[in-house]
């Protein structure tokens, strides 16, 4: 099982909002390392979403936004549109671990 | 940044797992980014593998840290990855990427090469 824990599945419909959890410990998020976020479309590399909990690289539409408090973090999406279906993972840094962790990856259905 | 895997897509177990990655439209020989390895079993979750900075220093996953090496070629903007004694466990998509040495996130990717250990 992964360092850090999200839901296996969020689904919502177009328009919507949508939130992905991201959970860790005192070792990773709660240590006050940065969470960061990627969206991995279908048959295609992970892409950087959103980096150092709420900062979104040029390009990234600001429908998706980063938030972190204590030892866990969220990825929100307003706006859903159907092109948004993807897998989404969190990252941080683990101090225990000495080493990059991932969440297990959420899967986001457009109904 | 532009990174590219390269390898063979089928191994043995009784050989060695080796993936190269090339590095193009950056600084590959100074400080900015870890190079790193990350892979995804079929259907999974991403696993961070390692990474090495351009000085030759690497870390690793410490659950892999035992049958992994990373190492890098500065004057071919290269840098591989060496999995010994692989088992149909270590069949994924590997991806190459940079990781950012003042963010700590991975900022580019490359596209993925699919792996499966078998005899």
């Amino acid at each position: 099982q992964s360092v850090l824990t999200q839901p296996p599945s969020v689904s919502g419909t177009p328009g919507q909002r949508v939130t992905i959890s991201c959970t860790g410990s005192r070792s990773n998020i709660g240590a006050g390392y940065d969470v960061h976020w990627y969206q991995q479309l279908p048959g295609t590399a992970p892409k950087l979403l959103i980096y150092g909990n709420s900062n979104r690289p040029s390009g990234v539409p600001d429908r998706f936004s980063g938030s972190k408090s204590g030892t866990s973090a969220s990825l929100a999406i307003t706006g859903l549109q159907a092109e948004d279906e993807a897998d989404f993972y969190c990252q941080s840094y683990d101090s225990s671990l000495r080493g990059v962790v991932f969440g297990g990856g959420t899967k986001l259905t457009v109904l | 940044v532009q990174l590219q895997e390269s390898g063979p897509g089928l191994v043995k177990p009784s050989q060695t797992l080796s993936l190269t990655c090339t590095v193009s439209g950056g600084s590959f020989n100074s400080a900015g980014y870890y190079w790193s390895w990350v892979r995804q079993h079929p259907g999974k979750g991403l696993e961070w593998i390692g990474y090495i900075y351009y000085s030759g220093t690497a870390y690793y996953n410490p659950s892999l840290k035992s049958r992994v090496a990373i190492s890098i070629d500065t004057s071919k903007n290269q840098f591989s990855l060496r999995v010994s004694s692989p088992t149909a466990a270590d069949t994924a998509v590997y991806y190459c990427a940079a990781f950012s040495d003042n963010g700590d996130y991975f900022d580019f990717w490359g596209q993925g090469s699919l792996v499966t250990v078998s005899s």
